[in-house]
């Protein structure tokens, strides 16, 4: 069975600090993973997804993530982090298309000015 | 609509009534999902649609759960006999072959 690991349950930034959020997947095969972001009362919202390739993922809002085989990673990372940036952070892993997300437990961000 | 929408935004019930959720998905998109995000538990899946079939109904926590699609479009999660730990909040999404696209979500309240 498939399984996503967050370590990370809140993580504290000033802003323009850089970033990282660890993720960690479980998965017998090549994985689909995804970063998602939920603000306050929001849905979620797509930040980035790795599929195949390139191993370094570009996202919106200036978000990247790189999925690392060998460590069963797949790490979010921002260079320099906006106010607007706290919100809780879902890595989530699929077998593929039209197939389940499951997700990690969630990391809540906190930006101080 | 331009995503996916989802009603009512916030529930309230008393313990023991029905309650239906509603899903509209984005035009086109074939596959729908239904999550469930509470406290306790986190983010998991109940159902998932192709077209209106249910091929995984592996998440659906016990037989008050029901959901149906139809015309290939809304989708409607039906829970009998609520209980308080139904209390969360119902996520639907739908697919364009790659990516998952999250509605606003139901809040609901078992009271």
């Amino acid at each position: 069975a498939q399984s996503v690991t967050q370590p990370d349950i809140h993580i504290t930034v000033s802003e323009g600090a850089s970033l990282e959020l660890r993720c960690n997947y479980s998965y017998g095969a090549t994985p689909y993973l995804f970063w998602y972001v939920q603000s306050p009362g929001q849905g979620l919202q797509l930040l980035l997804k790795y599929f195949s390739g390139d191993t370094l993922v570009q996202g919106i809002k200036g978000f990247e993530a790189e999925f690392k085989r060998s460590q069963s990673s797949f790490n979010l990372r921002k260079p320099s982090v906006h106010w607007s940036d706290a919100a809780e952070y879902f890595c989530a892993v699929s077998s593929g298309t039209a197939s389940k997300l499951t997700f990690g437990t969630g990391t809540r961000l906190q930006v101080t000015l | 609509g331009a995503g996916v929408s989802q009603s009512p935004s916030n529930k309230v019930t008393e313990k023991g009534k029905d309650v239906e959720l509603r899903c509209d998905p984005i035009s086109g998109h074939t596959a729908l999902y239904w999550y469930r995000q509470s406290l306790g538990q986190g983010l998991e899946f109940l159902i998932y649609f192709q077209g209106n079939s249910a091929p995984d109904k592996s998440g659906l926590p016990s037989d008050r759960f029901s959901a149906e699609r139809t015309g290939g479009s809304v989708s409607t999660l039906t829970i009998q006999r609520t209980q308080q730990e139904d209390s969360a909040v119902y996520l639907c999404a739908t697919e364009n072959g790659e990516t998952q696209y999250f509605g606003p979500g139901t809040r609901l309240l078992v009271l």
